[in-house]
């Protein structure tokens, strides 16, 4: 078992849906939770950060942390076709064992 | 301000050749990262530094990857020979200090290996 799952998608949904993508994962030791938007042929780009468990709301974006179950989410309301990209979980220890653990990443397509 | 600058961007070599590519990260950033991208994964880390210290390099295939960052700033990774199988996308990111501030990645380095 890997340390962090991802479903890989790919994920289709019309202009305006409300978009779910969750990460599970098995360390319990993991206390930093990010989200990374992946533009086709680009770097990955820091979307959203958490620390331990909850919820962090940035405009249309929404990621929730819930370590009891070892399961983290992002919501995209009002999804637009400048959404579609690949979404990554990223997960670390913090600290110097700070390195980040990625799931494989979600493909997201908005279509007009 | 100018983010993680990666060269080249694109590389096509035949088996068993030789293949460099080079980092430079955003100015004031101690800590590099590589990382190794195949398609449909996440990145996974091959080597992290702290100014010109490898402290994390437990991920990088020895045997034929090497990597320095010498002055502590800019960084290269090599393979030599490459493989069928080193075809991927190779990421440079960094960061303030490994506790400190955002991961800034770079746009990558499409290796294809014939």
């Amino acid at each position: 078992q890997k340390e962090v799952e991802q479903d890989p998608g790919p994920l289709s949904v019309p202009e305006g849906a409300i978009v779910s993508l969750n990460c599970t994962y098995s360390n319990s030791a993991f206390q930093y939770f990010m989200w990374y938007r992946q533009y086709s042929r680009k770097g990955p780009e820091l979307l959203m950060y958490t620390y331990s468990s909850g919820n962090k709301e940035d405009g249309r974006f929404t990621a929730q942390v819930d370590k009891s179950s070892k399961y983290i989410s992002l919501f995209i309301r009002d999804s637009q076709p400048s959404d579609s990209a690949t979404y990554l979980c990223a997960m670390s220890r913090g600290g110097s064992q700070g390195n980040l653990i990625f799931g494989k990443g979600t493909k997201l397509s908005v279509k007009p | 301000e100018a983010g993680v600058v990666q060269s080249p961007r694109y590389k096509i070599i035949e088996k068993k050749q030789p293949v460099a590519f080079w980092c430079n990260p955003i100015s004031g950033h101690n800590t590099l990262y590589w990382y190794l991208q195949n398609l449909g994964q996440g990145p996974e880390l091959l080597i992290r530094y702290e100014n010109e210290e490898a402290v994390d390099d437990s991920q990088l295939p020895k045997d034929r990857f090497s990597a320095e960052r010498l002055k502590g700033v800019d960084s290269t990774l090599k393979i030599q020979p490459a493989e069928l199988g080193d075809s991927a996308v190779y990421l440079c990111a960094s960061k303030v200090t490994a506790n400190t501030g955002e991961l800034f990645f770079g746009e990558g380095s499409r290796l294809t290996v014939l």
